[in-house]
Order: C-alpha cells, then structure tokens, then sequence
C-alpha cells in the first residue's frame, strides 16, 4: 500500500459527461501529480499542485482541470467527455525531492 | 522540448543480466528515477539517481550520466515476475516528473 488512496476505482460513464476523481496523498506530501494512461501506452503528466498551488502543466487538454485543496486532497475534473478520454488516470504524492508514490489508479470508461 | 526515450520491448531469459536504456533531453535536471509497472497496476519505485555514478539495490543497478543525459537500469539473476514495463523518468527543473513510455520486458523461461 503506497498510501495514495484515489476514488473512485472504476468509472463508466457517457460520452459528454463530466466527472470528478479524487486523490488523497499520502500524510506528509505536498506535491501532487496527476497522470493519463491509455491502453498499451506511457504515462502522461497532466498537471502537479505543491501546497495548494499549480506548480507544472503537462499536455492537459482544456476539457480537464484539477485542484488541491487546503487538507491537500485533490481533484481532476474532466468534461465533455470524448471516447478517446477511456485511460487510467493515477495520482501519485511526493515530499520536495522524493520519489513519487502512486495511487492504485481510476479506470475512467467512456462508452 | 523534452523528451525521454526508451526502447519499446526487450526480451531476455530467466537467470541472465538485462540492461535497459533511458536517454533524456530536458530543460534542468533534478533526479532521475526508475518505476517499475505490472500491466494494468500503479508503477513501483526502484531507484533514484541524482549525481553521476552507479547505484546498487539487490539486483537491480542503475546508472547515471549527466553530461551524456544517459542512464540505464540492469536487472540480474532474472526471474519470471521481472516481466513488466520499466519506466524511466526525470525530474526537471521546474519540479515537473516526466516519464518516458517505458520499456516492456519479457522474460522467458
């Protein structure tokens, strides 16, 4: 167990719709990545929050964004749903010069 | 831009030595790290290199070489559930981790 819990597990949902995964880091961590996986494919950073604030931006498309909030939990809010948006999504939490742990990942399904 | 590559499959046989490469092209440098992911599970940390030279973990090495933006990671004594994707990523220097696709590695008996 890394201590990066992400919710929900799997998700289905249809094409135009929005919706909103969550990360908890773990206790300590004030970075927060967010990364896409499609099937067969590399990880891709969308987006790292540190304390609460943007701190890098990857190839993140304008239908997603995401906060940390003040308790550091954080969320990726991805709308207008496409096919090709079907991936797993991972959070993962660092401290300043660590390495980053990672959440068991969303199965995000768009049908 | 940036960019980390990696070679897409490598196929070596249980009990023999494997090293995969990783080379990088990034703006700023801050560690580079190796993961290790199961199909469809969280990548794993193995190692982290920051300045230049070999790290050793049981049988797992990986080496780093800044000048060259080059680093490889070498598996020993293979086994069967070493068959996974190897993932090399840098930290750079705005703080951003980026991975390279990562190498898929089969082992066979």
């Amino acid at each position: 167990d890394s201590g990066v819990t992400q919710t929900p597990k799997h998700l289905i949902t249809a094409t135009g719709q929005r919706v909103t995964l969550r990360c908890s880091p773990r206790s300590g961590d004030l970075s927060v990545y967010w990364y896409q996986q499609s099937l067969d494919q590399g990880l891709q950073f969308l987006i790292q929050y540190y304390n609460g604030e943007e701190r890098a931006k990857g190839n993140i498309l304008e239908r997603f964004s995401a906060q940390q909030f003040p308790d550091l939990h954080s969320e990726l809010n991805l709308s207008s749903l496409e096919l090709g948006d079907s991936a797993l999504y991972f959070c993962a939490s660092s401290s300043q010069n660590t390495e980053a742990f990672f959440g068991q990942g969303t199965r995000l399904t768009v049908v | 831009g940036q960019n980390i590559d990696q070679p897409t499959e490598m196929t070596a046989t249980e009990g023999a030595i494997v090293q995969i490469n990783c080379t990088y092209q990034t703006s700023g440098f801050n560690g580079l790290f190796w993961y290790q992911q199961h199909a469809g599970e969280a990548p794993t940390f193995l190692s982290y290199n920051v300045l230049d030279g070999l790290e050793e973990k049981g049988r797992f090495s990986s080496f780093l070489s800044r000048s060259k933006g080059y680093s490889y990671l070498l598996l020993k004594e293979l086994q069967m559930k070493d068959s996974a994707s190897y993932l090399c990523a840098v930290r750079t220097g705005g703080f951003k981790t980026i991975f390279g696709a990562g190498t898929r590695l089969f082992v066979k008996a």
